[in-house]
């Protein structure tokens, strides 16, 4: 059974804390994803990547950065956390050629006081 | 770029049909992807159209009609365990492996 996880399901921190959120598949995709979901919003993509030590931008990468140092581990970094961060962050796998089909994980709902 | 419109809700009744409509603009198009979210859980993969007509699984269909940049999800014989946010996803016409999702619809079904 495919499985994404991620670190935390609920996080409170303050702002201007460095704030870490860690993905893990367990599929050996070549493709992961993060994503933002605001309601109203839908899902946002934040940062993407299609191998080991690739990153590229999506539509909103500002204030935000990502580590990807092995292929089942991908990691989103909020360098100052800030209360417009506030949101679900949604990670995402998907084979190399076959992204229309994403596995997410559970979410982690994070508050920044 | 990509941009899909999709209504933001939908009511019906146990038992019935709904029909949730997503239309698109591309610059590129591959197919189209429909995912599921129950509140506070993750999308899950629904179905994906790449070629014009019905695709069907179960109780769900999904068609396309890339001549209208259109495309449905059939929900058949209502459940309430069908209530949930439907979102539809389009390649990002970039060449890379990323999807852009509707902003989705509201599904609600009533006893």
């Amino acid at each position: 059974d495919v499985k994404v996880t991620q670190s935390s399901r609920y996080l409170v921190k303050r702002t201007g804390e460095k704030v870490f959120l860690e993905c893990v598949q367990d599929m050996d995709h070549e493709n992961m994803f993060w994503y933002r979901q605001d309601p109203g919003l839908g899902l946002r993509l934040i940062y993407f990547s299609y191998d080991v030590k690739m990153k590229e931008k999506g539509d909103i990468p500002e204030g935000y950065s990502v580590s990807r140092e092995k292929k089942e581990r991908f990691s989103l970094i909020l360098e100052s956390a800030s209360t417009n961060q506030t949101s679900m962050y949604l990670c995402a796998s998907s084979m190399g050629t076959n992204t229309d089909t994403q596995y997410f994980g559970p979410g982690t709902r994070l508050t920044v006081l | 770029g990509q941009s899909l419109e999709q209504p933001s809700e939908v009511t019906a009744v146990e038992g019935a049909i709904v029909q949730i409509n997503c239309t698109y603009q591309t610059s590129g198009f591959y197919g189209l992807s429909w995912y599921q979210q129950h509140d506070g859980g993750a999308p899950t993969f629904l179905s994906y159209n790449a070629l014009d007509g019905l695709e069907e699984t179960g109780r769900f269909s999904s068609f396309l009609s890339r001549s209208d940049s259109y495309g449905y999800l059939l929900l058949q014989e209502l459940q309430m365990k069908d209530s949930a946010s439907y979102f539809c996803a389009v390649r990002d016409g970039t060449g890379f492996q990323k999807l852009v999702f509707g902003t989705g619809t509201r599904l609600l079904v009533s006893p």
